[in-house]
């Protein structure tokens, strides 16, 4: 199995705080994916990193920003949570687009 | 529109049955890949196919680009197969995914 974790696997948090979610990578997969999971939706790509200190956003961006300053972290972090960001959050990683790609646990955030 | 479509939404079997699940697209793609994700919520990669066909133990994928069309196919079904099977899609950078079908096997 791939090495990948995330952290914290669950939170719960107040609208307006800020939350930053971890992925860590132990395989040097080049590239590096935030989605998020809601039910009545497939995962959507919310941000993602092509290297270091590379990255775009995806469909559903706003509200989030990601940082990404080795090959083995990729943070993602909401500035001012609010309720809608309250969703099932999965990393993944691979060495390309067109390649197998390997997925977190999934970290649940719960916004009050 | 979705630009991944997948079919049916839920389904169940009973025990022993072949299951089929589609998948069609409306996007140029580089790879289609087929996911697992059982009640807990992690997700496995279960296939990338480019083009024509592959096997795994009792699981098949196929698809067919002209048609933009891809299958998954369960063969001896088992309860243990009951999880939400998921479609993605490569488009360029990102990967575009459907909403899964949600599969149940009942011994």
């Amino acid at each position: 199995d791939a090495g990948i974790t995330q952290s914290p696997r669950h939170k719960v948090t107040e609208t307006g705080t800020p939350v930053t979610l971890r992925c860590h990578q132990t395989e040097n997969h080049r590239y590096m994916y935030w989605y998020r999971q809601d039910p009545g939706h497939g995962l959507r790509l919310i941000h993602y990193s092509y290297g270091v200190k590379d990255t775009d956003k995806g469909e559903v961006s706003d509200g989030y920003s990601v940082s990404r300053s080795k090959t083995e972290d990729f943070l993602l972090t909401l500035e001012s949570a609010t309720s809608s960001q309250t969703s099932v959050y999965f990393c993944a990683i691979g060495q390309g687009p067109d390649r197998e790609l390997f997925f977190g646990e999934g970290s649940r955030l719960t916004v009050l | 529109k979705n630009e991944v479509e997948q079919s049916p939404q839920n389904l169940t079997a009973q025990e022993g049955e072949f299951i089929t699940i589609n998948c069609s697209y409306s996007v140029g793609i580089s790879a289609l890949h087929w996911l697992q994700q059982h009640p807990g919520g992690g997700i496995v990669s279960l296939f990338m196919l480019s083009s024509g066909k592959k096997k795994h133990g009792r699981l098949i994928a196929t698809i067919n680009i002209q048609e933009k069309h891809s299958s998954l196919h369960i063969t001896a079904s088992h309860p243990r197969d009951s999880a939400v099977y998921i479609c993605a899609v490569t488009d360029t950078d990102k990967l575009i995914f459907g909403t899964g079908t949600r599969l149940q096997v009942f011994p």
